[in-house]
């Protein structure tokens, strides 16, 4: 079966500081890869996706890349503020499936 | 605004009693989603939906059943509450196959006690 293995957290970072959250997953087929975020009291929201491998999804400021040789979908961002406190999810969704698949989550903390 | 609309942000329901979420969205999305958030476990899909009276279990379907009888409204039904069905509830709906364009509501947050 489908599942994404996300490093634990929790993470606390200084502004500007250089976030990586590391995300693996397992799939049959050929799965489209997400990143969500979770902002507190909030649900959640697609950060970014990528559907194939190489591709590099990008939002605010966050980038992964598709790795299949890896089967890895690493989230990054360059300078965080307090404002990306949130908890991020990795997921996947094969093609055709209705579903997506979580993992744990991360709790990413920023401080001034 | 597109939303999914979640009736309760809170609840607190007793060992026992029979518990109702509602969900409802308003983009005439096809599919409905239930899945339940607990710390270091992530999301776990309890069942979907993918047309008006079609439901399908998901990962962990036990001690829970669903209703749909609109489009717009997918209800989550404990038939038996117990403490460990205590946790963060997230309806979502989305248009189409694939993972893609999931919109969630913001949760409801039950306490079994």
């Amino acid at each position: 079966g489908n599942s994404v293995t996300q490093m634990e957290g929790p993470v606390t970072l200084s502004e500007e500081a250089f976030l990586t959250i590391n995300c693996t997953y397992t799939a049959t087929g050929y799965p489209s890869l997400f990143w969500y975020v979770q902002y507190p009291g909030e649900g959640l929201q697609l950060l970014l996706k990528a559907t194939k491998a190489d591709d590099k999804g990008s939002n605010k400021g966050f980038e992964a890349t598709y790795r299949k040789e890896t089967t890895s979908f690493h989230l990054e961002k360059g300078s965080v503020q307090v404002s990306d406190s949130a908890v991020y999810f990795c997921a996947l969704s094969e093609r055709g499936d209705y579903k997506l698949s979580f993992g744990a989550g991360t709790t990413v903390t920023v401080r001034a | 605004d597109v939303k999914v609309t979640q009736s309760s942000r809170y609840l607190v329901k007793r060992t026992g009693e029979k518990v109702f979420l509602e969900c409802v969205q308003d983009m005439d999305h096809e599919n409905m989603f239930w899945y339940r958030q607990d710390p270091g476990l992530g999301l776990r899909l309890i069942y979907f939906s993918y047309d008006v009276k079609m439901k399908e279990k998901g990962d962990i379907p036990e001690g829970y059943s669903v209703s749909r009888e609109k489009k717009e409204r997918f209800s989550l039904i404990l038939e038996s509450a117990s403490t460990n069905q205590t946790s963060m509830y997230l309806c979502a709906s989305s248009l189409n196959r694939g993972g893609y364009g999931y919109t969630f509501g913001s949760g409801t947050r039950l306490t079994v006690v």
